[in-house]
């Protein structure tokens, strides 16, 4: 079955250490997505990628960092910059960018203490 | 800049009771729209979108929703509430560049037995 993996579902980090959060997709998709949701506050954009070895920063891309080194693989490192790191992450891909409707990944519940 | 404002935070309805969660949108551009589900602790998925043609779009599990133009609306409705439609919703507006989409704040519905 074609999908989005996020792996773990849980992640539990120190404070000041840098964790590093996994995306893989095997939909052939071409435009991948990172997303921070909090309480009361919907999606917010982190980091979006158009084509690999290229991302752009969204609206929240302070304190996190990507990679696209292939079609497949988004991963998300949150750093120790990042003032409130814990909570939920939600990788997602799209055939291409913009019009088309998103695919999500079950999530990455991050709490940092 | 393009934006998405749901009308209450929290609805309620009956078990069997018409569903309606609304949706305003701006956009510059012509829009592509999206309503999504969160059910606990997963992933967005996709009830239906917008983009273009009919502006009563029906989608999965027999929600529907209808694009007004002059009213910028695009509000979601379901005929009769079952309790497993108790999630979070979320409508969705593609971004001015067509490389992102736009997220609203969500909407949780309660179903009461």
């Amino acid at each position: 079955d074609g999908g989005i993996t996020q792996s773990p579902k849980y992640l539990f980090r120190k404070e000041g250490q840098n964790v590093t959060l996994s995306c893989e997709q095997n939909l052939n998709h071409d435009a991948m997505y990172w997303y921070r949701q909090d309480p009361g506050q919907g999606l917010r954009l982190i980091y979006y990628s158009q084509i690999v070895n290229d991302f752009q920063k969204g609206d929240i891309a302070e304190g996190y960092s990507v990679s696209r080194e292939k079609k497949e693989s988004f991963p998300l490192t949150v750093t120790s910059a990042q003032k409130n790191p814990t909570a939920f992450y939600l990788c997602a891909s799209s055939i291409t960018p913009g019009h088309y409707e998103q695919y999500f990944g079950p999530g990455t519940r991050l709490t940092v203490t | 800049a393009q934006s998405v404002t749901q009308l209450g935070s929290h609805v309620s309805v009956s078990e069997g009771a018409l569903v309606l969660l609304r949706c305003n949108y701006s956009s510059s551009v012509p829009p592509y729209l999206f309503w999504y589900v969160q059910y606990p602790n997963q992933g967005l998925q996709l009830l239906l979108k917008y983009t273009t043609g009919a502006t009563l779009v029906k989608g999965i599990n027999g929600f529907e929703a209808e694009f007004k133009k002059s009213e910028t609306s695009f509000h979601l409705t379901k005929p009769s509430a079952h309790m497993s439609d108790a999630a979070e919703y979320f409508c969705a507006v593609s971004g001015t560049s067509y490389d992102k989409v736009i997220f609203g704040p969500g909407t949780s519905l309660s179903v009461i037995p």
